[in-house]
């Protein structure tokens, strides 16, 4: 069975300080690994897909990488408009996704 | 307007009732997924479309739960005899390539 497992479950961050989140997974056949924004009330929003370990890939301050068991979303300098929920999930097999439990971030000015 | 949408957005209901909710994909994708994410709980996935079939039912909760599909486009999941324990958003997503993109979900709270 696809497992998601994601730490913090909450971080708290000054404004300009770098922090990453962690998301370990197990799964038969990654497809791809993927990250999401989710805001309060909305649905989650589209950030990274990351293929094969090694694969990095960056947004503004924002930068995932992934490794065999693991992927990190590193984020450099936040800003108070970066808090949010952010949600790792595994692809399998023809797309159905597995979700972690997310990560609250907050940004504090 | 581009993006996968739902309807209604709040869907309040008596428990014993039946609710449908609607999902409009993006244009021209053939998958479709629906989610639910109960408070404090991730992503938890229901049913997968491939064009108006379902291929995997497997995260269907019980059999009060059902969806359906037609012309390849919009979906409906339709919740029989709600209970408690159904209240969540329930979100919809259509795919193209391996990306999933999301709507904004319904929010059903069954009293």
């Amino acid at each position: 069975e696809d497992q998601v497992t994601q730490s913090p479950e909450a971080l708290r961050l000054q404004e300009g300080e770098s922090s990453s989140l962690n998301c370990s997974y197990t799964v038969s056949g990654l497809r791809g690994l993927f990250w999401y924004r989710q805001d309060p009330g909305k649905g989650p929003e589209f950030l990274f897909t990351l293929y094969s370990a090694g694969e990095e890939k960056e947004k503004e301050r924002l930068k995932a990488t992934l490794t065999k068991k693991e992927s990190f979303l590193h984020i450099t300098a936040p800003k108070p408009e970066d808090s949010a929920t952010y949600l790792c999930a595994v692809q399998a097999s023809y797309g159905k996704l597995t979700f972690g439990q997310g990560t609250i971030l907050t940004v504090h000015p | 307007g581009a993006g996968v949408s739902q309807s209604p957005s709040n869907k309040v209901t008596e428990k014993g009732k039946d609710v449908e909710l609607r999902c409009d994909p993006i244009s021209g994708h053939t998958a479709l997924y629906w989610y639910r994410q109960s408070l404090g709980q991730g992503l938890e996935f229901l049913i997968y479309f491939q064009g108006n079939s379902a291929p995997d039912k497997s995260g269907l909760p019980s059999d009060r739960f059902s969806a359906e599909r037609t012309g390849g486009s919009v979906s409906t999941l339709t919740i029989q005899r709600t209970q408690q324990e159904d209240s969540a958003v329930y979100l919809c997503a259509s795919m193209a390539g391996y990306e999933q993109f999301f709507g904004p979900g319904t929010r059903l709270t069954v009293l």
